[in-house]
């Protein structure tokens, strides 16, 4: 079956401008995760979809980030204005149940100028 | 505070010896606990995991130990191939839905 999919793999935007990372699940996975990854630490849960409804936002900077996953499937995550500090790597990943063991995708990589 | 910690960022290691990752945690609630790994531009892996009414788990050449009382796991991998080489995350995870907190990794160099 196919792996996740995340795009695009790799942005450069300059600070203050929005940015958006875009994550297909694997077929059939109804939990969809988005991960912060920061140089030399591991993932860090941002935001946690059960189908269409976010089950675990509390560690999403809300005054800057957002998503969504419209109809269960596809999401999409954004920063809105990017700041330095969001360099990173932006994983997301997917199971079949919330308690599934979790696929992840090769993450995007966000540099901010 | 860091609740999962992994405080050897790097391990080298001979090929065919043996390797061995260590991860300790906080927080006893975790009941759950897994590694991942990863290799450079792509995301990280399910390699093994153990629940906590275990205190080993093994697949093949790798092999995971729980130490409740001590709070401490360990990855062994017998013996050790230099595709083997990538970064290693330890994570835990508390109930049903399986929220996973993760170390910050160590990064293992298996030398042919």
């Amino acid at each position: 079956e196919a792996g996740v999919v995340q795009s695009p793999r790799y942005k450069i935007i300059e600070k203050k401008q929005p940015v958006a990372f875009w994550c297909n699940p694997i077929s059939g996975h109804n939990t969809l995760y988005w991960y912060l990854q920061n140089l030399g630490q591991g993932p860090e849960l941002l935001i946690r979809y059960e189908n269409e409804e976010a089950v675990d936002d509390s560690q999403l900077p809300k005054d800057r980030f957002s998503a969504e996953r419209l109809k269960g499937v596809d999401s999409t995550l954004k920063i809105q204005p990017a700041e330095l500090g969001d360099s990173a790597v932006y994983l997301c990943a997917s199971s079949r149940t919330l308690a599934g063991e979790q696929f992840f995708g090769p993450g995007t990589r966000l540099t901010v100028l | 505070d860091q609740q999962v910690k992994q405080n050897s960022p790097s391990l080298s290691v001979q090929e065919g010896r043996i390797s061995i990752l260590n991860c300790d945690y906080t927080n006893s609630m975790f009941d759950y606990f897994l590694w991942y790994k990863k290799y450079p531009a792509e995301g990280p892996t399910f390699l093994i995991s153990i629940s906590s009414i275990k205190d080993k788990n093994e697949d093949g050449r790798f092999t995971v130990f729980l130490n409740k009382s001590a709070k401490h796991l360990s990855l062994h991998i017998v013996p050790s191939q230099p595709g083997d080489s990538a970064v290693y995350f330890c994570a835990a995870g508390t109930g049903s839905a399986r929220q996973l907190t993760f170390g910050s990794g160590t990064q293992l160099t298996v030398l042919p």
